[in-house]
C-alpha cells in the first residue's frame, strides 16, 4: 500500500523483556515522527527523524527507549526492558521535508506489557 | 505549557446538529502551522486540514469549516449537519517554524453523534 505502514499491529510481552517496533513510511518523505499515545490520552512526542540530519531525541521518556532509522527509510523503535506504564499505542507518521507539510500517520502498535 | 489546549475532552450531540471544536494554542512564533486530525473508532489519524499563519481565511469543505482567529489564537472546527461517521476523536495540532515541523497535539476531543 501506499501509506505508513507499522508492524506488529498488536504486542503483547511481558514485563523485562525487550521489544521492537517497525515503521515502514511513505516512499519519498524524508521526515519520520514517533509518537505514543496512552489510552484516552492525546499524543506525545517521542522522536523526529529529518533526512541525514541528528534526529531530535527529546521526548524519549527514558534512557529504556531508542529509536534508528535504517537508509532513510524504515525506521525501528526499541524499548528494552518494558515497563507496564510502556503499555499504549505507539503510532508512527512520515511527511515531505518542510514546516508546511501534514504528516500522515500509521495505523499504530498497540503495546501491552503484562 | 500546553501548546495546544483543547478544553472539550468529550461531546455527544445528536444527529444533524451543529457542532463546533474548540482549539486554542499557544506560540512565540509568527510562523507556524495549524492542523486537524480524525481518529475514527478504527485509530488511525486523519488529516484534515493545515493552514499557515498568513492565512487567516475561514475555510470550508463540505460540512466542514474551520475558524482561524489570530486575536484569539483559537482554530475552531465546526461540522454542520453532524452524522453518526463523524464519531471520532479530533485532534488539534501546531507546528512551529523553528520546531522542524515537531508537532505538538492537543489532548483531543471526543465527538459522539447519535442516531
Amino acid at each position: 500500500g501506499a501509506g505508513v505502514s507499522q508492524s506488529p499491529s498488536n504486542k503483547v510481552t511481558e514485563k523485562g523483556k525487550d521489544v521492537e517496533l517497525r515503521c515502514d513510511p511513505i516512499s519519498g518523505h524524508t521526515a519520520l515522527y514517533w509518537y505514543r499515545q496512552s489510552l484516552g490520552q492525546g499524543l506525545e512526542f517521542l522522536i523526529y527523524f529529518q533526512g541525514n540530519s541528528a534526529p531530535d531525541k527529546s521526548g524519549l521518556p527514558s534512557d529504556r527507549f531508542s529509536a534508528e532509522r535504517t537508509g532513510g527509510s524504515v525506521s525501528t523503535l526499541t524499548i528494552q526492558r518494558t515497563q507496564q506504564e510502556d503499555s499504549a499505542v505507539y503510532l508512527c507518521a512520515s511527511s515531505f521535508e518542510g514546516r508546511n507539510t501534514e504528516a500522515f500517520f500509521g495505523q499504530g502498535t498497540r503495546l501491552t506489557v503484562v | 505549557a500546553q501548546k495546544v489546549t483543547q478544553a472539550q475532552t468529550e461531546i455527544s450531540v445528536v444527529e444533524k446538529e451543529d457542532v463546533t471544536l474548540d482549539c486554542v494554542y499557544e506560540t512565540r512564533d509568527t510562523t507556524y502551522y495549524l492542523f486537524w486530525y480524525k481518529q475514527p473508532p478504527s485509530g488511525e489519524l486523519v488529516f484534515l486540514i493545515r493552514r499557515n499563519s498568513f492565512d487567516e481565511q475561514n475555510e470550508i469543505s463540505g460540512r466542514y469549516s474551520w475558524n482561524f482567529q489570530k486575536s484569539t489564537s483559537s482554530f475552531n472546527f465546526t461540522i454542520t449537519a453532524s452524522q453518526v461517521v463523524d464519531s471520532a476523536v479530533y485532534f488539534c495540532a501546531l507546528s512551529e517554524e523553528r520546531g522542524f515541523n515537531k508537532f505538538y497535539f492537543g489532548s483531543g476531543t471526543k465527538l459522539n453523534v447519535k442516531p
